[in-house]
């Protein structure tokens, strides 16, 4: 069974640039989030999505962050305009309920950003 | 807030020797879920272990097991018999009656040959 997939792995654009990021989760998995990871701030939860509906987005940014998931095999996370500050690795991870409790997240090997 | 904590920010062993890597977590909740991940320079997120609150036995997966102390709030990792391919950061999470998971700051573990 394949991982969930990101695409792509490295992207390095210049600053002002859309970026988008790209994820397709594990097949049956109803839940969808989208991780930002530096150096200063670690880990950090920017949105994640159930049954494809955003459910809390309290993490984005700012308004140059925007993620969609128009169906349960494919989310993109979107920059524009992109800066500097963005460069960062930026994980998908996607899981399911069971029990009532969520399952173990899954992790995307990463998009690596960089913004010149 | 929930809130985890990893007080040893680097850690190092000797190959073939046993290490121990200490996580804390502070919430009022009773059922919850803990886990160990592991990302190594390849930047990869790997499950390690998880740990269901309810349980009394700890986990364990091959050489790795956890040390689950529900009263202390205390979620230990314990990795025996080292292996170069150990060195890594590893995150201690944990998430509750919601879907978000609350990462400590890390470990970075330095296996020594």
């Amino acid at each position: 069974d394949a991982g969930v997939i990101q695409s792509p792995r490295h992207e390095v654009t210049e600053m002002g640039q859309e970026v988008t990021l790209r994820c397709k989760p594990i097949s049956g998995h109803d839940y969808l989030f989208w991780y930002r990871q530096t150096m200063m701030r670690g880990l950090e939860l920017l949105i994640y999505f159930n049954n494809n509906v955003p459910i809390d987005d309290s993490g984005m940014p700012e308004d140059r962050f925007s993620a969609k998931m128009p169906n349960a095999s494919f989310s993109t996370l979107k920059i524009q305009p992109s800066e500097p500050r963005d460069s960062a690795v930026y994980f998908c991870a996607s899981s399911s309920r069971l029990a009532g409790f969520i399952e173990t997240q899954y992790f995307g090997p990463g998009t690596r950003l960089l913004v010149l | 807030a929930q809130t985890v904590t990893q007080s040893q920010p680097e850690m190092s062993v000797q190959e073939a020797e046993t290490v121990t890597l200490s996580c804390t977590y502070d919430t009022s909740e009773s059922d919850y879920y803990l886990f160990w991940y592991k990302q190594p320079p390849s930047r990869q997120m790997i499950l390690v272990i998880r740990q269901e609150a309810y349980k009394q036995q700890n986990a364990t997966e091959n050489r790795f097991s956890v040390n689950f102390q529900k009263a202390a709030k205390s979620f230990s990792l314990k990795i025996s018999d080292s292996q170069l391919g150990d060195a890594a950061m590893y995150f201690c999470a944990w998430t509750g009656g919601s879907e978000k998971l609350v990462f400590g700051k890390g470990t970075k573990l330095t296996v020594n040959p």
